[in-house]
Formats: C-alpha cells, sequence, structure tokens
C-alpha cells in the first residue's frame, strides 16, 4: 500500500524558516517524481514544487524559488521541503504527493498534508 | 502559465441525477489533463487522469472526455459520496497548474 506521510508543520514567524519532510513507503521511491502541492485556509489547490527520481532535476513554482529548496534521500524514502524567508501567503496545507506513471504523470497518491502557519 | 478555468462555480444536484463539469485551458494541454476529488478534511483523490482514464479504484459513474482546451468531467449518476470540489490540472507545461475548482453539492 502506498503511504505519504508528511511532518515538520508548525507555526512559524514572517521571515522564518521551516523545513517539512514526507516519509514514503509502499512503492520503489526512487523511479517516481515527488511533489509538494498547497492549500490556503479555504482556497484551492497549488503547485509547489517536484524533484525528478533521481534527484537530478527540481521544478518551482514563481512564487517560491529562490526561498523553497526541494530535495530526496532515497536511501531514506523520503522528499524534503526547506522553506525560507516565509510570509504570510505561505500559510497553508502542505500535501506531499506522488507523480504517477512513467515519469511525470497525474498526482496518483497524496499524503494527508501538514499545516504550516506563518504569523507573528 | 496555462489559465484552467473551471465551471460552474458551484453545481446543485440531487442525488442520481448527472453532473456535468468543465475545464478549460487558455493554451492546448493535449490530453495531459487530471480530475480530483477533495472532501472536507481530506487530501484530494486522483479521479482522472490523461483526459479519460479512470484513477484506481474509481467507479464506472465517472468519466472524462475532452482534448486540447475543452475537458469534461461526467458523474453519470450521483452517489452521495460524490459530493465534493472538483479540481482540473495540467501537466502539459511548467508550472503545474490547477483550476479554481467546482463544488458539487446536494440539492
Amino acid at each position: 500500500e502506498v503511504q505519504l506521510l508528511e511532518s515538520g508543520g508548525g507555526l512559524v514567524q514572517p521571515g522564518g524558516s521551516l523545513t517539512l519532510s514526507c516519509a514514503a513507503s509502499g512503492f520503489s521511491f526512487s523511479t517516481y517524481a515527488m511533489c509538494w502541492v498547497r492549500q490556503a485556509p479555504a482556497k484551492g489547490l497549488e503547485w509547489v514544487s517536484c524533484i525528478s527520481g533521481s534527484g537530478d532535476y527540481t521544478f518551482y513554482a514563481d512564487s517560491v524559488r529562490g526561498r523553497f529548496t526541494i530535495s530526496r534521500d532515497n536511501s531514506k524514502n523520503n522528499v524534503i521541503v526547506q522553506m525560507n524567508i516565509l510570509g504570510v501567503e505561505d500559510t497553508a496545507v502542505y500535501y506531499c504527493a506522488r507523480r504517477g506513471g512513467s515519469g511525470w504523470g497525474a498526482f496518483d497518491y497524496w499524503g494527508q498534508g501538514a499545516l504550516v502557519t506563518v504569523s507573528s | 502559465e496555462i489559465v484552467l478555468t473551471q465551471s460552474p462555480a458551484t453545481l446543485s444536484l440531487s442525488p442520481g441525477e448527472r453532473a456535468t463539469l468543465s475545464c478549460r485551458a487558455s493554451q492546448s494541454v493535449g490530453n495531459y489533463l487530471a480530475w480530483y476529488q477533495q472532501k472536507p478534511g481530506q487530501a484530494p483523490r486522483l479521479v482522472i487522469y490523461d483526459a479519460s482514464k479512470r484513477a484506481t479504484g474509481i467507479p464506472a459513474r465517472f468519466s472524462g472526455s475532452g482534448s486540447g482546451t475543452d475537458f469534461t468531467l461526467t458523474i453519470s449518476s450521483l452517489d452521495p459520496e460524490d459530493f465534493a470540489v472538483y479540481y482540473c490540472q495540467q501537466r502539459d507545461s511548467w508550472p503545474l497548474t490547477f483550476g479554481q475548482g467546482t463544488r458539487l453539492e446536494s440539492k
């Protein structure tokens, strides 16, 4: 059974930093691209970042490029997003999601989400 | 950036009725369009990928159609568990984008 479990959410002050982790199990982790998708309170879904299965390729939304860094450890089956210079607009539930199919497919599995609140 | 526009914003129907949700892209995405279902307090769930392929475990009453810029998600006969928010999403080009969602509510 595919499982994705996020951790690391919490309250952080504006300008601060936070790291989210996603532990994956139930599939061959290194063969799948992994992504982060966020959802601000009462808002829609917003794609944040993706990383290839090998970790060689990374992609970012303009809203987070230069502030967020995605990485993965295929030996530990986890993917991490380091978030710096956080602003109130980054407040959201952050979902870890797997991209299915052969390469860069749709988001076929999602974690339960980690809440990040940026507030003073 | 490809903008996805979903309509209607809210759809009020009764169980047993047919639901038709629309997603229009600002430029062609080929067939690289997916639909997700999200219920309150839950993560999204993949329903349809590549415009017309049902995801694992999705009932046959869900179907997707379209290509290029115009796509439709159809639920042939609504079950009470189908009332939720539905999002479309394109994977044709970066950045990946979602539509704003259609809320399917029970009348």
